[in-house]
Formats: structure tokens, sequence, C-alpha cells
């Protein structure tokens, strides 16, 4: 079965230090690999995705994310994190048998100033 | 630009009476989904378009349903709600299809409802 994992429900990081939000997955074939920012009472706003090419992705707000095919892994990561990036952080991984989207059960992030 | 809007951002309705949320879309996607997502969870799909193809998902109760009377609006009916139906409802959009190369979904800001 497809699935998506994000191990840590909740991150901690004080704000201009690096942060890290990982994600791991299990998929047959060639997995097509999202991150999601939703900020409270706010729809999810899609950051980057990984379909083919480079391992590592940039995205939007200074966000990057590195796919490792070895470790089934999509970290999401930012080098120097800002208070505003507080937020819960979903990673998703197309489904095979149809268009839909598996979801992890979210991370939320923190930043301290 | 072009977007994805839902009406309204807050609703309250009273136990058992039917509610609609509306969906409407700028981006041509010919797929619209609708999710629930409850207290920082993940969101659960409960049914989507494919252009005109309804698609319910297994666990979706009877007391949702849906229409799409074109390409870019959806709405979501609640025929009865019930206190466990206080949720976010999310719309989104995709493009898919022979030569789509767009694979990510796009959302709507969400309809909070409260059941009373």
């Amino acid at each position: 079965a497809q699935s998506v994992a994000q191990p840590e429900d909740q991150v901690n990081v004080a704000e201009g230090n690096p942060l890290t939000v990982k994600c791991t997955y299990s998929v047959s074939g060639n997995p097509y690999l999202f991150w999601y920012v939703q900020y409270p009472n706010r729809g999810l706003q899609f950051l980057l995705k990984y379909i083919t090419g480079d391992n590592l992705v940039k995205g939007s707000y200074g966000f990057e994310a590195e796919f490792n095919k070895s470790q089934t892994s999509f970290h999401l990561k930012k080098p120097s994190a800002l208070v505003s990036d507080s937020a819960l952080y979903f990673c998703a991984v197309r489904d095979y048998s149809n268009y839909q989207l598996i979801w992890g059960a979210g991370t939320k992030l923190i930043i301290k100033p | 630009d072009a977007m994805v809007i839902q009406n309204p951002r807050y609703q309250v309705t009273q136990f058992g009476k039917p509610v609609t949320l509306s969906c409407s879309q700028t981006l041509n996607h010919n797929v619209m989904y609708w999710y629930q997502q409850k207290s920082s969870q993940a969101p659960k799909l409960l049914f989507h378009y494919y252009d005109k193809d309804f698609n319910n998902e297994a666990d979706t109760p009877d007391n949702f349903q849906s229409r799409r009377p074109n390409t870019s609006f959806c709405f979501l009916d609640i025929r009865s709600p019930g206190l466990g139906d206080a949720a976010m409802y999310l719309c989104a959009t995709s493009r898919e299809g022979a030569g789509s190369s767009v694979y990510e979904q796009y959302f709507g800001p969400g309809t909070r409802l409260t059941v009373t």
C-alpha cells in the first residue's frame, strides 16, 4: 500500500537556524512528491514538488526539499528560519492507481524568536 | 491572478439544517475536489469531479452531496448537518489528462463550518 509518514508531530527551531521537516514515503514505482503549508484558518498552499530530475527541488518562500530514493525520503529544508514560517506542513505523494494525493499526518513547525 | 475561491469563509448552521458551500475557480482545471479537515489533521477527500464525472469516496456519508454545474463552479451540500460535521471544508483543483504537466492541487482558503 502507498503511504506517507511525517514522523514528527512538531518541530521547534530558533529563528535564523536551519530547519528540516521530515517526510518518508512508500510507493511502487517512481514517486511524485509534494509539500504544502497551511497557516491558521487558511487553505493549503503548494510549496514544491518532485516529479523527476534534480534531487534538490526549490520552492516558494525559500524552501527546498531533497529527494532521496535510497532512503525513500523527501525532507523539507530551509537554511534560515523565519518566525513567519511557523505553520502546519503536509507532505503528500500521488497515488499511482489514480491521480489523488496521499497525505502525511502533518508537522507543526514553530519558529521561536 | 488565477485562483480558487470559496464562499462563505465562515458558515454557521443549525443541527439538521441543510447548508451549501460553494467553490469557484479561474484556473480552468478539469478536476475539482472537496476535502474535509478537522483540527489540524490531514485533509480527508470526500469526493471529486473529473470533468463531469462524479467520484465518491467509499466512506463519505450519504449526508454529503455535490454538484458541478459547469467547469468553474462546484458545490458541497450537507443535507442534515450533525455536530460531527463541524470542520474546515477545502476545495481544490488540478488539471489531469493527456499532456498535462500540472500534478499539484491548488486549494481555496476553505470554509469553516460550525454546527450549533
